[in-house]
């Protein structure tokens, strides 16, 4: 079945630093690919998502690229902000299937 | 996307209670789900929820313990019965909005049981 693997955490970066989150997938078709970001006491947010092989998603500083050849997906920031600091879940949907999550990487970022 | 309206935010309740959970979507959508997150960990699909017939569990649960209901193509309810402290967890409607890839969560449900 589709699994998503990210890295563990909890990541901890200073102030402007670059952000790099790994995750990789496994899926027996094309699945669209999303980062989602949950803030401390919040509900799921959707970050970025891509839906075909060389799309690169983005917003917020943030972008991943939909890797096909090494089934890929990583999360990156040139330069992250307290404010980033939450949860990150690299999850993955195949057509109007349910979506699968990876365990979540936790990212504090100090001043 | 699709607007998602999730009632209670949070909650405290006895076990052996029941609490049941409401989701409301301000547009019609395809696919309606429910998620459970259990702390400090990541998300679990319940079930789908189906209009119009018995929602499809996953594996893990069942119908006695986490009963939906979908009566219309904007509205869903998750009922958690019988309530143990196990139970305690934030659960999460998400939709799936016409025309594909749109997929939104709600703010979640904070049920902690005592």
């Amino acid at each position: 079945g589709d699994s998503v693997t990210q890295m563990e955490g909890p990541v901890t970066l200073s102030e402007e630093a670059f952000l790099t989150i790994n995750c990789t997938y496994t899926a027996t078709g094309y699945p669209s690919l999303f980062w989602y970001v949950q803030y401390p006491g919040e509900g799921l947010q959707l970050l970025l998502k891509a839906t075909k092989a060389d799309d690169k998603g983005s917003n917020k500083g943030f972008e991943a690229t939909y890797r096909k050849e090494t089934t890929s997906f990583h999360l990156e920031k040139g330069s992250v902000q307290v404010s980033d600091s939450a949860v990150y879940f690299c999850a993955l949907r195949e057509g109007y299937q349910k979506v699968t999550f990876g365990t979540g990487t936790k990212l504090q970022v100090i001043p | 996307s699709a607007v998602i309206s999730q009632k209670p935010s949070r909650d405290i309740c006895q076990r052996g209670t029941s609490l049941t959970i409401q989701c409301q979507v301000d547009s019609q959508v395809t696919m309606m789900f429910w998620y459970r997150q259990q702390p400090g960990q990541s998300l679990t699909l319940i079930a789908t929820a189906n209009q119009g017939s018995e929602a499809t569990y996953e594996s893990g649960f069942v119908i006695d313990k986490f009963p939906i209901s979908r009566p219309n193509l904007t509205f869903s309810t998750l009922t958690v019965s019988n309530m143990s402290p196990e139970d305690s967890s934030i659960y999460l409607c998400s939709v799936v909005g016409t025309g594909g890839y749109g997929y939104t969560f709600g703010s979640g449900t904070r049920l902690t049981v005592v």
